[in-house]
């Protein structure tokens, strides 16, 4: 499996951007690039993912290196509701049947 | 849909005594996976299925834990005998997953908080 390496926290004020990378040196060409988050006392939620393009939808932003050994994820106008823990995790097509391997995840802290 | 649901919410019980932990997926999905998440160890995966079949039990911590889908609607997650060091948030997940492809939202269930005296 991949391996994925995250600050393990960030810290951003409200209405600014947040940009939270991930370096996954190790990735193969197939893997796709998950991000999730996780609020608190829930269980996580997707964000985002993408194999080689940027990506955007309506929560958040996903750009990919162009050796695809490292993503941004980028939050355009952190709120307070986006303090979470944010997992990023390549997903093997195949016959990994979507397994995840998440690993200590970036902690995002957002002042008012 | 209601979401991936699973019960109970919240599970005490003592030490030695059997667990049985419960998620419905989404209806329609064909892949289901059991998370374990502790301080420690943070969110591990225990298992998954595919069309009911298991595929993966390499997270499976030690044989007092086992783990079954008998239909596409339901799953259970047994430990038996529990041990304190088995207290943690269980979590289950489903996702569709076509033929090839990699890029399928997983949906998580709220979780199972277990604690075992």
């Amino acid at each position: 499996d991949a391996k994925t390496t995250q600050p393990n926290s960030m810290e951003s004020n409200e209405e600014e951007p947040v940009h939270l990378p991930c370096n996954h040196s190790t990735i193969s060409g197939t893997d796709y690039i998950h991000w999730y988050r996780q609020l608190p006392s829930q269980g996580p939620e997707y964000v985002i993912h993408g194999l080689t393009s940027n990506v955007n939808n309506r929560m958040a932003s996903l750009a990919i290196a162009e050796d695809r050994k490292s993503s941004t994820l980028i939050l355009h106008r952190a709120t307070l509701r986006d303090a979470a823990v944010y997992y990023c995790s390549p997903d093997a097509g195949g016959t990994s049947y979507g397994k995840l391997t998440f690993g200590q995840g970036t902690i995002l802290t957002v002042h008012p | 849909d209601a979401g991936v649901i699973q019960s109970p919410r919240h599970e005490v019980t003592e030490m030695g005594q059997e667990v049985t932990l419960r998620c419905k997926p989404i209806s329609g999905h064909n892949s289901l996976f059991w998370y374990r998440q502790t301080m420690m160890r943070g969110l591990e995966l225990l298992i998954y299925f595919n069309n009911n079949v298991p595929i993966d039990d390499s997270g499976m911590p030690e044989d007092r834990f086992s783990a079954k889908m008998p239909n596409a609607s339901f799953s259970t997650l047994k430990i038996q005998p529990s041990e304190p060091r088995d207290s943690a948030v269980y979590f289950c997940a489903s996702t569709l997953r076509t033929s090839g492809r990699a890029d399928n939202e997983q949906f998580f269930g709220p979780g199972t908080r277990l604690t075992v005296l």
